[in-house]
């Protein structure tokens, strides 16, 4: 089945350790996005991007970064400078285009212990 | 500048009718969405609108009215499932078509 597999679903870090999350699509997507959510609030884009080898900064990039080295893959790493990390995060990919209807991973919760 | 704007949080009976409205203003306007999301769930696409008028796919319908950058989604014949949070985003050509995210407006469904 086509999708969007988030990895890990739960995820706990220790102050001052980076953590990576994975983002694997086989939608053939173009482009790809991370969010981050908190609770009871909107989606906050970190960073996202539309073609290999090329990714931007979204609202709330401090803290993140990203790499895009094939088209199916987009990892997010949390890096220690994030200082408020706690959150859940999601995954999307879509198709660049005038209609980019978006579809999501199932999310992955960080916490920070 | 870009804002979308909607309630916080509704309640409505199970088995009524609900309409959860959404204002946006943007500069390069080039359709709007409509996602539900679970708590604790990654959100799932429910409608999309770029034309004005009223899209109907099943219990839900979504209208826009782009001269007065307003939608709405209205649900019908309430389920208990239907519980969650609705999503309105918004496409910006402006913004090389990233969408503008609206808050979500949480939806508690009564017996």
């Amino acid at each position: 089945d086509g999708g969007i597999t988030q990895s890990p679903k739960y995820l706990f870090r220790k102050e001052g350790q980076n953590v990576t999350l994975s983002c694997e699509q086989n939608l053939n997507h173009d482009a790809m996005y991370w969010y981050r959510q908190d609770p009871g609030q909107g989606l906050r884009l970190i960073y996202y991007s539309q073609i290999v080898n090329d990714f931007q900064k979204g609202d709330i990039a401090e803290g993140y970064s990203v790499s895009r080295e094939k088209k199916e893959s987009f990892p997010l790493t949390v890096t220690s400078a994030q200082k408020n990390p706690t959150a859940f995060y999601l995954c999307a990919s879509t198709q660049t285009g005038i209609r980019n209807t978006i579809y999501f991973g199932e999310g992955s919760w960080l916490t920070v212990v | 500048g870009q804002n979308i704007d909607q309630p916080t949080e509704m309640t409505a009976t199970e088995g009524a009718i609900v309409q959860i409205n959404c204002t946006y203003q943007t500069s390069g306007f080039n359709g709007l969405f409509w996602y539900q999301q679970h708590a604790g769930e990654a959100p799932t696409f429910l409608s999309y609108n770029v034309l004005d008028g009223l899209e109907e796919k099943g219990r839900f319908s979504s209208f826009l009215s782009r001269s007065k950058g307003y939608s709405y989604l209205l649900l019908k014949e309430l389920q208990m499932k239907d519980s969650a949070s609705y999503l309105c985003a918004v496409s910006d050509m402006d913004s090389n078509y990233q969408l503008i995210w609206g808050a979500g407006t949480k939806l508690i469904i009564k017996p």
